[in-house]
């Protein structure tokens, strides 16, 4: 099956600071990305959807400005958390569709998570 | 509103045959999915249901109704490493997936 990574898998940071976080999408094109935030316990909370060479959609509630999101090619979004705060500590997880498949609607393929802790 | 229902816990022994509900209301529908996750690890993909039926994949079987707005995972001969939690989710008319709470499965011995 198709294979996302992300970076870091973990990362321990100041309040205040900003944290980047990679997904990359290595042996398809992700014309699509989204971003989730998993607190323990809880399902998956879409954060945004990142289409390749536009602006993210943002869904209610969750901060444009704080949460910035690029998806500069077809193989790479990232997600900077900027003036992280410990409220913001939580699991992040980002999927990508392919979008040269015939069968793109079907299936999102799963980054495997990067917690961050904001001390 | 949209709404995706499933139960919170369930508990079934090893080597058995467990069944988890997942109950939904959407703004049109393009599909279910039901997605496996292990404790402090990421979702991975299970199964796809758009036509009503079944569909088999092993051990592992999908059902939908549409007109019942309704599916379940079937997991059958049970192992201990199915220990998780089975998330059901539904693509809406946007292509947007709406996400059950999922459903923690403890297998015992």
């Amino acid at each position: 099956g198709a294979v996302v990574s992300q970076h870091p898998s973990r990362v321990i940071c100041k309040s205040g600071t900003s944290v980047k976080i990679e997904c990359r999408s290595l042996d398809f094109q992700a014309t699509t990305m989204f971003w989730y935030r998993q607190f323990p316990k809880k399902s998956l909370m879409l954060m945004a959807t990142s289409n390749e060479g536009s602006k993210a959609t943002y869904e209610q509630g969750v901060e444009k400005d704080k949460f910035l999101i690029n998806h500069a090619s077809l193989t790479l979004s990232t997600l900077t958390v900027t003036s992280a705060h410990p409220e913001d500590s939580s699991f992040y997880i980002c999927s990508a569709r392919d979008g040269t498949s015939g069968r793109a609607m079907e299936t999102q393929y799963f980054g495997p998570g990067t917690r961050l802790l904001v001390l | 509103g949209q709404n995706i229902d499933q139960p919170t816990e369930m508990t079934a022994t090893e080597g058995a045959i467990v069944q988890i509900n997942c109950t939904y209301q959407t703004s049109g529908f393009n599909g279910l999915f039901w997605y496996q996750q292990h404790a402090g690890e990421a979702p991975t993909f299970l199964s796809y249901n758009v036509l009503d039926g079944l569909e088999e994949k092993g051990r592992f079987s999908s059902f939908l109704s549409r007109s019942k707005g309704y599916s379940y995972l079937l997991l059958k001969e049970l192992q201990m490493k199915d220990s998780a939690s089975y998330l059901c989710a539904v693509m809406d008319s946007n292509y947007q997936l709406i996400w059950g709470a999922g459903t923690k499965l403890i297998i015992k011995p």
